[in-house]
C-alpha cells in the first residue's frame, strides 16, 4: 500500500461542474501539498496546508488530521483546468522528503 | 515574476555521455531539491540542498549521479556515465524554509539517453 493514495486516478468532467480529488496518507505528515501539472510538464504548487481549509480563487483545499485525508474542489470547472493533480506529503519525521500520490487526470470538456 | 531556471529544457544523448543539468532557484530561496519524475515512478526526490548543503541524496545513484551546490546561485545534477534508464524529466525546485514553505518548480530538463 501507497503512503498518498489519491483518487480517483483519472476524471472526466463537463464544463462547470464541480470537482472533488481525494488523498488518504498513512503517516504523520507535517504539511500537505497538491500540485498541478499541466500537459506542458511544468509543475505549480497550488496549497500547502497542515490544517483546516485553505481558498485560492475557484480552487478549495481541506485536510483532516485525524482522519488523514485532504480534499481539493475545483468549483465552476473550465477546461483549462484539465491537468494532472498530485497530493504529496511531507512527513514528520522525513524533513523535506516529500512522497508523492500517483496523481489525478483532470480533463474538462466544454 | 520571480521563478526556478533549468537548463537545459531538452536533452538527448548517448549512453556513456557525461550529462550535466543546471537549475538557477529563487533568489532568496535556501531550500533546492532535485526530482526525477518517470511514467512508471512517478515524481522522486533524488536529493536536496539547505544553505547550499547537502541534506539527503539517498535517493539518487551515488555511482553515476552527482549533485552539487557551488553557490547559491546555482545547483547542479550530474550523471556520468548516463544510460537509458536515465531517461525521464528532471525538475528542479526550491523554497524559502523547507518543508513549511510553498515549493517552486522549474520547467524541467527532459532527458533521453539513448
Amino acid at each position: 500500500k501507497n503512503e498518498v493514495e489519491q483518487s480517483p486516478q483519472n476524471l472526466t468532467a463537463q464544463e462547470g461542474e464541480f470537482i472533488t480529488i481525494n488523498c488518504s496518507y498513512s503517516v504523520g505528515i507535517s504539511a500537505l501539498h497538491w500540485l498541478q501539472q499541466h500537459p506542458g510538464g511544468g509543475i505549480v504548487s497550488l496549497f500547502m496546508l497542515s490544517s483546516g481549509k485553505k481558498k485560492h480563487g475557484r480552487l478549495i483545499a481541506t485536510i483532516n488530521i485525524q482522519e488523514k485525508h485532504s480534499s481539493l474542489h475545483i468549483t465552476a470547472s473550465h477546461p483549462r483546468d484539465s491537468a494532472v493533480y498530485i497530493c504529496a506529503v511531507s512527513g514528520e519525521t522525513s524533513g523535506s522528503r516529500l512522497t508523492f500520490g500517483e496523481g489525478t487526470q483532470l480533463t474538462v470538456n466544454p | 515574476d520571480a521563478r526556478v531556471t533549468q537548463t537545459p529544457r531538452h536533452k538527448v544523448t548517448e549512453m556513456g555521455q557525461e550529462v550535466t543539468m543546471r537549475c538557477q532557484p529563487i533568489l532568496g530561496h535556501n531550500t533546492v531539491f532535485w526530482y526525477r519524475q518517470t511514467m512508471m515512478q512517478g515524481l522522486e526526490l533524488l536529493a536536496y540542498f539547505r544553505n547550499r548543503a547537502p541534506l539527503d541524496d539517498s535517493g539518487m545513484p551515488k555511482d553515476r549521479f552527482s549533485a552539487e551546490m557551488p553557490d547559491a546561485t546555482l545547483a547542479t545534477l550530474k550523471i556520468q556515465p548516463s544510460e537509458p534508464r536515465d531517461s525521464a524529466v528532471y525538475f528542479c525546485a526550491s523554497s524559502e524554509q523547507g518543508q513549511s514553505s510553498p515549493l517552486h518548480f522549474g520547467n524541467g530538463t527532459r532527458l533521453t539517453v539513448t
